[in-house]
């Protein structure tokens, strides 16, 4: 099946810094990609929507200057929380899709987790 | 209300059980209709996936739709301790929001030997 993989795995920074994650798909091309934050025993929330070079779709209620999103090739996107705090700590997962129907899979990373001190 | 309504559980059943997972739904745009395994610490896996109302098998996994009722079922048949997981339901709808999933709460389950 299709691979996609995520980095880092886990990653603790300090208040105000800023975090990079990656998402790639490793054997296929990804034309559409989703970033998902997920809270202990809680389910998975879609913070945004990429499609390989176009802005990113947020979510209401997610903050597109704080969450940046790249998607710069059909295989590689990047979340960046900037300025993180205390409450962006939680659990990042990405999937990739390579068609546009809804009927599509979606093919989801090992996910980051994110603490932040 | 939430569009979607998963019991979370706990489930624990003992090996060998058929066990039954459930979620409900309010959006009648629903279409395609899917569930995930999520090992703890893991990205979700697909396990199933259908558009239909009725029934949908593959090896010990069954999964049912009644589009009617907006009502979802996975049944898990001879279960395993190693099919202790999160199991997760979503679905998607045409339009706009498509490719876009929206998640159940996840029913965490655990089978003992």
């Amino acid at each position: 099946g299709a691979v996609v993989s995520q980095h880092p795995s886990r990653v603790i920074c300090k208040s105000g810094t800023s975090v990079k994650i990656e998402c790639r798909s490793l054997d296929f091309q990804a034309t559409t990609m989703f970033w998902y934050r997920q809270f202990p025993k809680q389910s998975l929330m879609l913070m945004a929507t990429s499609n390989e070079g176009s802005k990113a779709t947020y979510e209401q209620g997610v903050e597109k200057d704080k969450f940046l999103i790249n998607h710069a090739s059909l295989t590689l996107s990047t979340l960046t929380v900037t300025s993180a705090h205390p409450e962006d700590s939680s659990f990042y997962i990405c999937s990739a899709s390579g068609l546009v129907t809804a009927w599509d899979t979606q093919y989801f990373g090992p996910g980051t987790r994110l603490t932040v001190l | 209300q939430k569009e979607v309504e998963q019991d979370p559980g706990p489930l624990s059943v003992p090996e060998g059980a058929i066990v039954s997972l459930n979620c409900t739904y309010s959006n009648s745009a629903f279409q395609y209709f899917m569930w995930y395994r999520q090992y703890s610490r893991k990205g979700p896996e697909l396990l199933m996936y259908t558009y239909s109302s009725g029934n949908k098998e593959d090896g010990r996994f069954t999964a049912q739709v009644d589009k009617s009722s907006k009502y979802i079922s996975l049944f898990i048949r001879d279960s395993q301790p190693s099919d202790s997981a999160t199991y997760l339901c979503a679905m998607s709808g045409g339009g706009t929001s498509y490719g876009k999933l929206t998640f159940g709460q996840g029913t965490i389950l655990t089978v003992h030997p």
